[in-house]
């Protein structure tokens, strides 16, 4: 199993330029999230969803779009990026018929820069 | 809604010596905590966690972490620790209606170890 995969792993992007950040998982788990990483500030939640057409918003939705065709895959929109979205990004992946105490397994993050 | 904090941001200690690295937590109602390790350039990794039960619980590569209601800790010990223990450190916390689809992290805690 390739686990969850994210891609791509760097970017650099121009202030009010858009792209989407890849994710999909191989474990046909049913809850889905994206968290920013910064120096200092932990991880902090961007959106999530609980199943394919189902998403709600985490800690700092603002100035990012998810939608989820399928369970397998989440991608996460920049509509205008801003420098201040300059940050590691993650997917994580958990199977929430084990327990919503089960754990979260995550991809390996995509380096974003906005310049 | 719950909240983490992490009382150290780094810590450095020798090779072979005992490490200790603290969380508090905050939340109303009964929550699962987590510890997860990041190595470098990598997505987290669950190292243990707490459900219920017995207030000490033992994860991975000798760590261990007691849960302390009174004081609302979740504090990670390891008696011994090797140079390849060099990692950030994040605790987290999930519980409570509508909160268990929502994994808090704190701000990281990151182990240095020195030969």
């Amino acid at each position: 199993n390739a686990g969850v995969t994210q891609t791509p792993k760097f970017q650099v992007l121009k202030t009010g330029q858009s792209m989407t950040l890849q994710c999909a998982q191989d474990m046909n788990h049913e809850y889905m999230s994206w968290y920013r990483q910064d120096p200092g500030m932990g991880l902090r939640l961007i959106h999530y969803s609980v199943g394919a057409g189902i998403t709600d918003q985490g800690e700092v939705p603002n100035g990012y779009n998810v939608s989820r065709s399928t369970t397998e895959d989440f991608p996460l929109r920049l509509l205008s990026a801003a420098p201040s979205q300059t940050s590691v990004y993650f997917c994580a992946s958990r199977n929430p018929g084990a327990g919503w105490h089960s754990p979260l397994h995550f991809g390996n993050g995509t380096r974003l820069t906005v310049t | 809604a719950q909240s983490v904090t992490q009382l150290d941001s780094q810590v450095p200690v020798f090779e072979e010596a005992p490490v200790e690295l603290r969380c508090n937590y905050s939340s109303s109602v009964s929550v699962y905590l987590f510890w997860y390790v990041q190595y470098p350039n990598q997505g987290l990794q669950l190292l243990l966690k707490y459900l219920s039960g017995s207030t000490l619980v033992k994860g991975i590569n000798g760590f261990e972490a007691e849960f302390n209601k009174s004081q609302t800790s979740f504090h990670l010990r390891k008696p011994s620790v090797h140079i390849s223990d060099t990692a950030e450190y994040f605790c987290a916390v999930t519980g409570g209606l509508g909160g268990a689809q929502k994994l808090v992290f704190g701000q990281g805690t990151r182990l240095t170890i020195n030969p």
